[in-house]
């Protein structure tokens, strides 16, 4: 069984541009949330996809996107990049039914300069 | 707002002693508890949960409990080891459907000590 990855591992951009970050999920977990988090900070919730919908937003900006694809693996999207996005990006897996416990992958480190 | 909370931001314990973290949660609606450990340049490990029916769960050295009146929960690691030694996380979540999103407390750092 194979955990969660996540690509790239760390990725510098400048302000205005835009990110893609990537996530495979564990297998048989049908559905995959984004948090954010900044230093010193907890996890915050970005979004969630179940069965390639997305399934419950956080309080981040429409230029936060995302989608999944059919074998539940998943992209976030950043558009017009701000110092503030610097942070890293964490992906979880969960099985939908029973999605209490999430599966982190190692995270994508993003510097926005 | 923070709805949950970890007011420790750091603990050192010595090896073999017991270690206690905290988190205090403000939203009534959170239904499930969970905690994870985190190494830095790594995502965050789940350890142990706990559903809001219950008041205490266990898993080896592992135990959390959970008392709802004063919407607080502990983790008690015994004896702490200093393989443990990492930021740990409080998370919490409330039934939407499928979707369960987690709310997390800012972390505490556990450093354990030979």
């Amino acid at each position: 069984e194979t955990g969660v990855t996540q690509s790239p591992t760390h990725l510098i951009k400048t302000r205005g541009q835009q990110v893609t970050l990537r996530c495979s999920s564990q297998s048989g977990h049908n559905t995959v949330s984004w948090y954010q988090q900044a230093l010193g900070q907890g996890p915050q919730f970005i979004f969630q996809y179940y069965r390639e919908e997305e399934n419950g937003r956080g309080n981040f900006p429409p230029r936060f996107s995302g989608l999944q694809f059919p074998n539940y693996s998943s992209e976030l999207n950043v558009n017009a990049l701000e110092l503030d996005d610097s942070a890293l990006y964490l992906c979880a897996s969960s099985r939908g039914d029973s999605g209490n416990e999430q599966f982190f992958g190692p995270g994508t480190r993003l510097t926005v300069l | 707002d923070q709805q949950v909370k970890q007011n420790s931001p750091s603990l050192s314990v010595q090896e073999g002693r017991i270690s206690i973290l905290n988190c205090d949660y403000t939203n009534s609606m959170f239904d499930y508890f969970l905690w994870y450990k985190k190494y830095p340049a790594e995502g965050p490990t789940f350890l142990i949960s706990i559903s809001s029916i219950k008041d205490k769960n266990e898993d080896g050295r592992f135990t959390v409990f959970l008392n709802k009146s004063a919407k607080h929960l502990s983790l008690h690691i015994v004896p702490s080891q200093p393989g443990d030694s990492a930021v740990y996380f409080c998370a919490a979540s409330k039934n939407a459907g499928n979707n369960r999103k987690l709310i997390w407390g800012l972390g505490t750092s556990l450093a354990v000590n030979p």
